[in-house]
């Protein structure tokens, strides 16, 4: 299994919304990663979780909580967000530090 | 971030060879990557390079790392429709538990 799934695929969601992104993998892996795609943007990095401890937030806005609730399992909660803040959302896993991440299909955002 | 580019569009007919390219600055990464992105899709990782090897062969696709110029290339032999895509270099300095992405390069081809 080289899987990484996520859930949902879409949501819309209203600025006064609470929601939850989902990603699992079963390969393993001790690093997790979130990232945010905007369109026609290269992946850039929100947070890593490593051995399930959050050990890189890139200066995320706190309306994104990410939690890693055991070695197969990151979420990234979300509330209050902006119609800025929409776009995809990758998770992705690797066995550690970051060489050969594996992607999930993503999440696309939109925010109304 | 570092600086990872490449050239933003590439068109070739069905069955030529394509190359993409990408120049990246730091000269500590250690695994250097090319994913490929369908639209709406995540990303799926193609190959990987180590930094101490020149080349990497795998089936239709040839990594090239020229790592005094800082420059990879990825070929793709008989290209096919299915491989209209965008095309991601990325690279993964020492130390950083992170990938540094470049800008991606929009591949179509044309039947």
């Amino acid at each position: 299994d080289t899987e990484v799934t996520q859930t949902p695929k879409h949501l819309v969601m209203g600025m006064t919304n609470k929601k939850s992104l989902k990603c699992e993998q079963h390969m393993g892996h001790r690093a997790m990663y979130w990232y945010k795609q905007k369109a026609k943007k290269p992946p850039e990095l929100m947070f890593v979780y490593s051995y399930e401890k959050l050990s890189i937030n890139e200066s995320v806005p706190s309306r994104f909580s990410p939690e890693c609730p055991n070695s197969s399992l990151l979420n990234l909660h979300l509330h209050a967000l902006q119609p800025e803040d929409s776009a995809l959302y990758l998770c992705a896993s690797s066995p550690r530090d970051s060489r050969e991440a594996f992607f999930g299909q993503g999440t696309r955002l939109t925010v109304v | 971030g570092e600086d990872v580019e490449q050239s933003l569009f590439l068109s070739v007919r069905e069955g030529d060879s394509s190359v993409i390219n990408c120049t990246y600055t730091d000269s500590s990464s250690t695994y250097l990557y090319w994913y490929k992105q369908e639209p709406g899709a995540g990303l799926q990782l193609l190959t990987y390079i180590f930094s101490n090897m020149d080349m990497k062969q795998d089936q239709r696709l040839t990594v090239l790392l020229n790592k005094k110029d800082k420059h990879l290339s990825l070929r793709i032999a008989d290209t096919q429709t299915g491989d209209s895509a965008i095309y991601f270099c990325a690279e993964s300095p020492t130390g950083a538990n992170n990938l540094f992405f470049g800008t991606g390069t929009r591949l179509t081809v044309i039947p």
